[in-house]
């Protein structure tokens, strides 16, 4: 059972555009959300996050929302640039869990952006 | 910044061998945690740690084992390596208290790719 859904596995957008990379989630114990960055043949790298108790979180180009009452959230990235061109995964955790369970992260299955010059 | 080291990128083995995955965080991290990204499965857990020698099992543990004995390394074991465990393995660190404060997500390493021939 997916607990973190990325529906579409890929996107392609045309350079200078905004790039709108969406999640779902199921488990309603999960307050912290991640997005992670990922290059073929190196490890993923931490991009942005969000608390629950917050619906924005904004770092340079990437901003991530998070719409609690549908547990979805969408990372959007303006403007895209080629080098964007990656996977992206979201991730969740429950940080009110017990020991061990709130440092899991739950990862979707990613979603492969391509942004053409 | 954190650097989460694993023992090697590329490594061949053979069905049925005993293989060691090794993992060096020099974070001070608690949380140490293993797992396989395959295409089309995103990242999946395989085994967690969040002290020494404790250990937890993930979502896919088969087949595998670990080893915490010092804070600072966690190893990844293939008893009888086969074929079906060919993958990326990703080591990744966190401190105890993910998301106590924004921006302690976990760490990655840079991956092993494993084939068994």
């Amino acid at each position: 059972d997916q607990q973190v859904k990325q529906n579409s596995p890929s996107l392609s957008v045309q350079e200078g555009r905004i790039s709108i990379l969406n999640c779902d989630y199921t488990n309603s114990m999960f307050d912290y959300f991640l997005w992670y960055k990922k290059y073929p043949a190196e490890g993923p790298t931490f991009l942005i996050s969000i608390s629950s108790i917050k619906d924005k979180n904004e770092d340079g180009r990437f901003t991530v929302f998070l719409n609690k009452s549908a547990k979805h959230l969408s990372l959007h990235i303006v403007p895209s640039q080629p080098g964007d061109s990656a996977v992206y995964f979201c991730a969740a955790s429950g940080t009110l869990l017990p020991t061990g369970a709130n440092s899991k992260l739950t990862f979707g299955k990613g979603i492969t952006l391509s942004v053409r010059p | 910044d954190v650097k989460v080291t694993q023992s090697s990128r590329y490594l061949v083995k053979r069905t049925g061998e005993k293989v060691f995955l090794e993992c060096v965080q020099d974070m001070d991290h608690e949380n140490m945690f293993w797992y396989r990204q395959d295409p089309g499965l995103g990242l999946r857990l395989i085994y967690f740690s969040y002290d020494v020698k404790m250990k937890e099992k993930g979502d896919i543990p088969e087949g595998y084992s670990v080893s915490r004995e010092k804070k600072e390394r966690f190893s990844l074991i293939l008893e009888s390596a086969s074929t079906n465990q060919t993958s990326m393995y990703l080591c990744a660190s966190s401190p105890r208290e993910l998301g106590s404060a924004l921006n302690q997500p976990q760490h990655f390493g840079d991956g092993t790719r494993l084939s068994i021939l």
